[in-house]
């Protein structure tokens, strides 16, 4: 199985700052990379998907990037209803560890 | 509007069985790849399976720590997917979402495997 390595595993910030999140597949997966919102007791909401493509609905705010094997996940501007946990997945695949997004 | 609903989640002695269900309604569900992902209590998401469909194959992989043990199927006459589950751990107690791999979620449903 490909494993995916997510960093950090937490973060704590403020409201107005921006956010980057990574991920790493252990071997290449092209652009075959989703990041989601989870929240507890809801099901993950889809943010990007095919590594830069901004799901329908989702704010702007929200950008990806990478190809292969490396993977970020940007917020620009942090929000108050953005504090969750995200979570990088190979398509159809394993997921990352995610990365819990704390109130400073 | 599209629909994901599962059901089969219970309580269940460690070694049983258990199936899930996943009903679909909303989308050509004969054209999609399907999943099913769980979440154990105070931890992360972790993919347990995938089947393809049938123009790609049908065919189906679960991850290590189920592969012998967990199946999933299709049947693309009643837009259902299935889970089945066999030799339960009280490490497979998680809620169990069936999903489109992106967009598309059901709302989970909670197995407990104790004794």
């Amino acid at each position: 199985d490909i494993q995916m390595t997510q960093s950090p595993s937490s973060l704590s910030a403020s409201v107005g700052d921006r956010v980057t999140i990574t991920c790493r597949a252990s071997q290449s997966i092209s652009r075959d990379l989703n990041w989601y919102q989870h929240k507890p007791g809801t099901a993950p909401e889809l943010l990007i998907y095919g590594a830069s493509s901004l799901q329908n609905g989702v704010p702007s705010r929200f950008s990806g990037s990478g190809s292969g094997t490396d993977f970020t996940l940007t917020i620009n501007s942090l929000q108050p209803e953005d504090f969750a946990t995200y979570y990088c997945q190979q398509g159809h695949g394993t997921f990352g560890q995610g990365t819990e997004v704390e109130i400073k | 509007e599209v629909h994901l609903v599962e059901s089969g989640g219970g309580l269940v002695k460690p070694g049983g069985s258990l199936r899930l269900s996943c009903a679909a309604s909303g989308f050509t569900f004969i054209n999609a790849w399907m999943s099913w992902v769980r979440q154990a209590p105070g931890k992360g998401l972790e993919w347990v399976g995938r089947i393809r469909s049938k123009t790609a194959g049908g065919t189906t992989d679960c991850a290590a720590p189920v592969k012998t043990r967990f199946t999933v199927s299709r049947d693309d006459s009643t837009n259902t997917l299935y889970l089945q589950m066999s030799s339960l751990k009280t490490d497979d107690t998680a809620v169990y979402y069936c999903t489109d791999g992106r967009a598309y979620w059901g709302q989970g449903t909670l197995v407990t495997v104790s004794s």
